[in-house]
């Protein structure tokens, strides 16, 4: 399977414990994204790169929150001192970067439940 | 700000019958804007994009869609629907980034329900 993956695909904690998810997007996808969706909405933008730089930041996107694609290939996503609140389908989606439009591919997505 | 809206919650339609599912777009500027399908516990899975050109656009699985500038629409169309294509469909609009990348808006979702 060539897709965006992502790991772990479902994550339970506890609130106040630290979090990390990583995504591998389709090889030669120099953007990355992730997105959050919770139930009954569409997916929010977090967070974007290009290759290794973090070139755009939703006001979503707390100071519990921190994201990182160290070498621009894969990333990961770090909540810290979760909430409640943060429970959500987390998304990342990758795309190649030389379209004028970009078509992004999402990844299966993380469930998060913070209990 | 770039939006869609999705008025409907839910479609109902019968195999074999054409399916519309309704989306309308708010945007500064020139309007870019994509269909995508999520199934349960999946991802999003992309079925079309309108960026230029010809108002109807095709994409995978047999749906396409039919941009209307006058009407600020871009509903997702389907001349003969399966119990298969019963899902979750989000419409979405383009936001550049710096550095070239797009963020996507979303709608809250429709979902659609083939029945035999």
């Amino acid at each position: 399977d060539t897709g965006v993956s992502q790991d772990p695909r479902h994550k339970i904690t506890k609130r106040g414990q630290n979090v990390t998810f990583r995504c591998d997007p389709i090889s030669e996808h120099n953007r990355l994204y992730w997105y959050r969706q919770t139930l009954g909405q569409g997916p929010e933008f977090l967070t974007y790169f290009q290759n290794e730089a973090q070139l755009e930041k939703s006001r979503l996107l707390s100071d519990r929150f921190s994201a990182e694609r160290p070498k621009g290939s894969f990333s990961t996503l770090e909540i810290q001192r979760t909430e409640q609140g943060d429970s959500a389908m987390y998304l990342c989606a990758s795309s190649l970067g030389r379209e004028r439009v970009d078509t992004q591919y999402f990844g299966p997505g993380t469930r998060l439940t913070v209990l | 700000a770039q939006s869609v809206a999705q008025p409907e919650d839910q479609v109902n339609v019968a195999e074999g019958n054409p399916l519309t599912v309704k989306c309308t777009y708010s945007v500064s500027g020139n309007p870019y804007l994509f269909w995508y399908v999520q199934y349960p516990n999946r991802g999003l899975q992309f079925l079309l994009k309108y960026i230029t050109g010809d108002n109807l656009v095709k994409g995978s699985y047999g749906f396409e869609a039919e941009f209307n500038k006058s009407q600020t629409s871009f509903h997702l169309k389907k001349p003969s629907a399966l119990v298969s294509d019963s899902a979750l469909y989000f419409c979405a609009v383009r936001d550049l980034l710096t550095g070239g990348g797009n963020k996507l808006t979303f709608g809250t979702g429709t979902q659609l329900k083939v029945e035999l």
